[in-house]
C-alpha cells in the first residue's frame, strides 16, 4: 500500500530565506507526483506536477524535483514571501491503487515571517 | 471559469439526519472525485466519476454514504443518516480528463459538523 510521508508538519522562517519541502513515497511504480497548496479554510491549488518520466518541474519562484528510485520529492520555494504561508501537500498517482487514486501527504503547514 | 463550485460551504446538523453535498465541476471537465479531508486521516478518496458514471467507489466508507452525478454539471453526495464521525470537510474535485496526467482543480469544500 503507498504511503506518502511529509517531513517536517510544521515549518517557520522568515521572509527571504530560501526553503525545502520534501516529500517521500514507499512504492516508485506512480504515475506521477503533484505538489498543491492548501491555505486555511480553502480548497487545494494545483501548483506543480511531475511525471514519473521528468526529473523536475518550474513555475516562478517555485521548483519541485522528483527521484522516482529513491520515492523522493522537494519542493523549493526561492525568496519566500508571506504570503507564501499556507499547506503544501503533495501526492502521487498510484498505478497499483488504481490510475485515478492520488494518495496524498499529510502537509507541511508553513509559515514565512515578516 | 468560477471553479468547482460546492455548496453549503458549511453543515451542522444532528446525528441521524440526512445531508446532501453538491458540486458543480469546472465546464468541460468530464472526470469528478469526492474526498474527504480530516486531522486524523487527511485526504481520502471516497468515489470519482468519468463521463458522469461511477468508476471507482471503494473509498465510500459506508452504505451510508451515496453519490449520483446525474449531469456533467452537477453531482451529489448524500450522508443517511450521519454520524458525528462524519464531520470533516468533504472536497470536490474535477479534472479534464480521465487521464492520468491532468491536474485537477478542487473546490473550496464543505465543512459539515454532525452533532
Amino acid at each position: 500500500k503507498q504511503e506518502v510521508t511529509q517531513i517536517p508538519a510544521a515549518l517557520s522562517v522568515p521572509e527571504g530565506e530560501n526553503l525545502v519541502l520534501n516529500c517521500s513515497f514507499t512504492d516508485s511504480a506512480i504515475y506521477n507526483l503533484q505538489w498543491f497548496r492548501q491555505d486555511p479554510g480553502k480548497g487545494l491549488t494545483s501548483l506543480l506536477l511531475i511525471q514519473s518520466s521528468q526529473r523536475e518541474q518550474t513555475s516562478g519562484r517555485l521548483n519541485a524535483s522528483l527521484d522516482k528510485s529513491s520515492g523522493r520529492s522537494t519542493l523549493y520555494i526561492a525568496a519566500s514571501q508571506p504570503g507564501d504561508s499556507a499547506t503544501y501537500l503533495c501526492a502521487v498517482r498510484d498505478v497499483i491503487q488504481g490510475a485515478q487514486k492520488l494518495v496524498f501527504g499529510q502537509g507541511t503547514r508553513l509559515t514565512i515571517n515578516p | 471559469d468560477a471553479g468547482v463550485i460546492q455548496s453549503p460551504r458549511h453543515e451542522v446538523t444532528e446525528m441521524g439526519q440526512e445531508v446532501t453535498l453538491r458540486c458543480k465541476p469546472i465546464s468541460g471537465h468530464n472526470s469528478l472525485f469526492w474526498y474527504r479531508q480530516t486531522m486524523m486521516r487527511g485526504l481520502e478518496l471516497l468515489i470519482y466519476f468519468n463521463n458522469n458514471v461511477p468508476i471507482d467507489d471503494s473509498g465510500m466508507p459506508e452504505d451510508r454514504f451515496s453519490a449520483k452525478m446525474p449531469n456533467a454539471s452537477f453531482s451529489t453526495l448524500k450522508i443517511q443518516p450521519s454520524e458525528p464521525r462524519d464531520s470533516a470537510v468533504y472536497f470536490c474535485a474535477s479534472s479534464l480528463r480521465d487521464g492520468y496526467n491532468e491536474k485537477l482543480f478542487f473546490g473550496s469544500g464543505t465543512q459539515l459538523s454532525v452533532l
